[in-house]
């Protein structure tokens, strides 16, 4: 199984500010990697496909970026409503693995 | 709008078979571009991908429950299934069906909580 593992584990940040999560791949898996947002007691909702491609929707403050085995998501500048965990999943190969969770607190 | 949306019993006993279903409107379950999947999340917990089914019946499991799940498609409903046998308190979670296309999730259904408890 690929691993994906996620950093921070939590970050917390300020409406405004420009935050960054990082998702490692424990081997390559080009850009089939995407990230979701869950709020709490809501499903995750997909925010961007194909490592970079951003879903219908989304606000472009959002931004993904990486290939391989390197993978970051940027917002920027912060708004109060992405206060949220978020997650990572790589669909190379099955099984779909998930990181483990960022938790973007307010600061 | 395509709308998911699981049913199924909220609780079931230790070493019994947990049975859900996905229900699918606004789109159909046999187009050839999407798997649909099943997630669940243990309360507190992190995500965790259970497996994916293709409208002609090809499955693909996580390894971790291969032996214990069967996922299956009705495409005269509409729907797809999720069983999970031999059921302990670890598999106490919200399971969440999903339509995956590409490299992402892009529908999902709002979560059934399933406690494992006698």
């Amino acid at each position: 199984d690929i691993q994906m593992t996620q950093s921070p584990s939590s970050v917390s940040a300020s409406v405004g500010d420009r935050v960054t999560i990082t998702c490692r791949a424990s081997q390559d898996i080009s850009r089939w990697l995407a990230w979701y947002q869950q709020k709490p007691g809501k499903a995750p909702k997909l925010l961007v496909f194909g490592s970079s491609s951003l879903q219908s929707g989304v606000p472009s403050r959002f931004s993904g970026s990486g290939s391989g085995t390197d993978f970051t998501l940027t917002i920027s500048p912060l708004q109060p409503e992405d206060f949220a965990t978020y997650y990572c999943q790589q669909a190379n190969s099955f099984p779909h693995t998930f990181g483990q969770g960022t938790k973007v607190e307010i600061k | 709008q395509l709308l998911l949306q699981e049913s199924g019993p909220g609780l079931v006993k230790p070493s019994e078979t947990l049975s859900l279903t996905c229900t699918v409107s606004g789109g159909s379950i046999s187009s050839s571009s999407y798997h649909w999947g099943w997630i669940r999340q243990p309360p507190g917990k992190g995500l965790e991908w259970i497996g994916n089914i293709f409208y002609r019946g090809n499955t693909y499991y996580n390894p971790s429950l291969k032996s214990r799940v069967t996922i299956s498609v009705d495409t005269s409903k509409n729907q797809f299934s999720l069983k999970l046998s031999s059921v302990t308190a670890a598999d106490t979670a919200v399971y969440y069906c999903a339509r995956h296309y590409g490299s992402g999730s892009d529908s999902w259904g709002q979560g059934t909580l399933v406690t494992v408890s006698s």
